[in-house]
């Protein structure tokens, strides 16, 4: 398996500007989480789903976030206007259910975002 | 809610040396415990666990037990090497299934030959 996988890698985008991340998860996992790296905060989960359905949205900043994921192989994190602040490093992960620890999160590479 | 204290870096040592990183945690009921490696450039990688008390979790020669009673997962390692240099996150999990994880804030290790 590929992994998960993220694009772009690197953004570089203006105040104001609106940006779409990418992800698609490992095949067969039922979880996908959204997550988001800065010096001051280290991570923070913002959104996760579970069979595509939004769980815990409570992460998000504020409205300017919105994610989707409209089938198992495919979501979407975007921010709309962007601002200078949003720059960090976001980072998807995916997961089986189950009960237990033995639902790993698998990380993707992260795409770093930043604003001018 | 729950939460994760880890002990602030950099934590610099030379190649052989012993390796501890201490993590404590704050959490509701009995959550498993997680460490992630992060290498530079790249997403996080799982690099041991533990899902009850007195479990010790182990990889590549890190360790890490899990410690109810004083509700710790410090992280050990006998011997250092240069490629263990990356960034370290101590994590938990709630009991319910498939939540999402809470991590700490890393500690950066930096390991000199």
């Amino acid at each position: 398996d590929a992994g998960v996988i993220q694009s772009p890698r690197h953004e570089v985008t203006e105040m104001g500007q609106e940006v779409t991340l990418r992800c698609k998860p490992i095949s067969g996992h039922d979880y996908l989480f959204w997550y988001r790296q800065t010096m001051m905060r280290g991570l923070e989960l913002l959104i996760y789903f579970n069979n595509n359905v939004p769980i815990d949205d409570s992460g998000m900043p504020e409205d300017r976030f919105s994610a989707k994921m409209p089938n198992a192989s495919f979501s979407t994190l975007k921010i709309q206007p962007s601002e200078p602040r949003d720059s960090a490093v976001y980072f998807c992960a995916s997961s089986r259910g189950g009960t237990g620890a033995n639902n790993e999160q698998f990380f993707g590479p992260g795409t770093r975002l930043t604003v001018l | 809610g729950d939460s994760v204290t880890q002990m602030e870096g950099p934590v610099t040592l030379s190649e052989e040396a012993f390796l501890t990183i201490n993590c404590t945690y704050t959490a509701t009921g009995y959550p498993s415990l997680f460490w992630y490696v992060q290498y530079p450039g790249e997403g996080l990688q799982l690099l041991l666990k533990a899902t009850k008390a007195d479990d010790k979790g182990s990889n590549k020669g890190f360790e890490a037990t899990y410690r109810k009673e004083t509700t710790s997962f410090h992280l050990e390692k006998g011997s250092v090497q240069v490629s263990d240099s990356a960034v370290y996150f101590c994590a938990l999990r709630s009991g319910q299934a498939g939540t999402a994880l809470i991590f700490g804030k890393g500690t950066t290790l930096s390991v000199s030959s």
